[in-house]
């Protein structure tokens, strides 16, 4: 099946840093989506990004379906980005069967 | 902004026992799925399920695991007699038909002693 990696496994910012995350994939996809995993345990969506580039608010995310990567930006970062990010895959042909990557897990000190 | 609901948030079992999960999609969303996720690891997938039919299931949904939709409005997944393995988060998922954007329940922790 499909592979998907995440880079850095952790990461840990001062209040107010930038920061990209990455998502490789092995295989061509139809659709990706970007979620943080709050503290709490919530899945929030993040983005539906199957290509292309798209913004909301301090987070930007870009996926480059050809070369088989995603990036998530994180400008300013707050407290409150603290969590682990998760990109989750469908393959071409995968018939709905969704393949979540290893995670980042983000620490924002203040 | 609708969402999706699962009850309960915690359930407490005995291994053997059966456990039923329970899912409250949102309305329009036509196709649904269910997740699991041991703590500490990542979000694996389980069962997709589109028009009263499972579309494609993971290696760890075998006989034990069935999904149904009994009313039209609630989505379970069933464990027929549990393990202490099958503790672990369990997730709820829903999209609509046209994008397949998924959007999560808050999850039930499962707890099998």
């Amino acid at each position: 099946g499909i592979q998907v990696e995440q880079s850095p496994p952790d990461l840990i910012l001062q209040e107010g840093a930038n920061s990209t995350l990455r998502c490789n994939f092995s295989d061509s996809v139809n659709n990706l989506q970007w979620f943080h995993q709050n503290p709490w345990g919530q899945l929030i969506n993040l983005f539906y990004i199957p290509s292309g580039t798209k913004q909301n608010g301090r987070l930007s995310a870009t996926t480059v379906a050809t070369e088989r990567y995603s990036l998530l930006y994180i400008s300013s970062s707050q407290t409150t980005d603290s969590g682990v990010y998760f990109c989750a895959v469908e393959p071409s042909g995968g018939y709905q069967k969704v393949t979540f990557g290893t995670g980042t897990k983000l620490q924002v000190i203040p | 902004e609708p969402e999706v609901t699962q009850t309960p948030s915690h359930q407490v079992t005995q291994m053997g026992q059966e456990v039923i999960l329970r899912c409250v999609p949102i309305s329009n969303h036509l196709y649904f799925y269910w997740y699991r996720q041991i703590l500490g690891q990542k979000v694996e997938f389980l069962v997709s399920f589109y028009n009263n039919e499972i579309s494609e299931k993971s290696e760890i949904f075998d006989d034990q695991f069935s999904v149904e939709r009994p009313d039209g409005s609630n989505f379970t997944l069933k464990i027929r007699s549990t393990k202490l393995e099958d503790s672990a988060m369990y997730f709820c998922a829903g999209a609509s038909p046209l994008y397949n954007e998924q959007f999560f329940g808050p999850g039930t922790r499962l707890t099998v002693l």
